[in-house]
């Protein structure tokens, strides 16, 4: 069974400009969560989609959006991006049930911000 | 809310050693769930091994066990054997299901060094 795919893999942006990554989960999950990690702030949870509905969202400004669609890929934007943005974001996918889930992650994608 | 606590940033181990990594945590629900994973200098994190907060024997898997002292909060990860390529970053993480969703709460990780 293929794992959870992220795409790209690196990216290389300039301060004010807007980004896309995509999360491709296990087949047959239906949530995808997102997670920043950064240096000095660690993991952090960004958001999740279950049956393209987002159920939770973690304190980041909203120039952090996401989207998920029918076949259950999820695709994260941040607009206007800032230096601070730089960071690793991880996707993770899972059945959907938050009481006995474990989350399966992707290689990340790694954002720089010029 | 939720808190994972790791204390220990960095470990140095001799190959074939054991190796515990600690985990501390704080929750007030009485249902919770416990995660250990691995992050390899590539970035992927790789799922080691899960405990259930009712669960009544402590979790193994291969080379990794979870000791779990739930009176105590604690739940450290225990690598039996170690070789070149455990060195990794070790994150602890707890299930934090308030309002429904998919969460992980992490801790700040350990950062474990296999001397050959």
């Amino acid at each position: 069974k293929a794992g959870v795919t992220q795409t790209p893999r690196y990216l290389i942006k300039t301060r004010g400009q807007q980004v896309t990554l995509s999360c491709s989960p296990i087949s047959g999950h239906r949530s995808v969560s997102w997670y920043q990690q950064t240096p000095g702030q660690g993991l952090q949870f960004l958001f999740e989609y279950f049956s393209e509905t987002q159920r939770n969202k973690g304190n980041f400004p909203g120039r952090f959006s996401g989207r998920q669609f029918s076949n259950s890929r999820s695709e994260m934007n941040v607009s206007t991006l800032e230096l601070g943005d730089s960071a690793l974001y991880l996707c993770a996918s899972s059945f959907g049930d938050p009481s006995t889930d474990t989350q399966y992650f992707g290689p990340g994608t790694r954002l720089t911000v010029l | 809310a939720q808190k994972i606590t790791q204390t220990q940033p960095g470990m140095f181990v001799q190959e074939k050693e054991a190796v515990t990594l600690d985990c501390t945590y704080d929750t007030s629900d009485p249902s919770y769930g416990l995660f250990w994973y691995k992050q390899p200098s590539s970035g992927e994190m790789i799922f080691l091994i899960y405990q259930g907060s009712y669960d009544q024997q402590n979790a193994t898997e291969g080379r990794y066990s979870l000791n779990f002292q739930k009176a105590r909060k604690s739940a450290n990860l225990v690598i039996s054997a170690s070789q070149l390529g455990d060195s990794a970053m070790y994150f602890c993480a707890m299930r934090d299901t308030h309002q429904g969703a998919q969460k992980l709460v992490f801790g700040q990780g350990t950062r474990l060094t296999i001397n050959p």
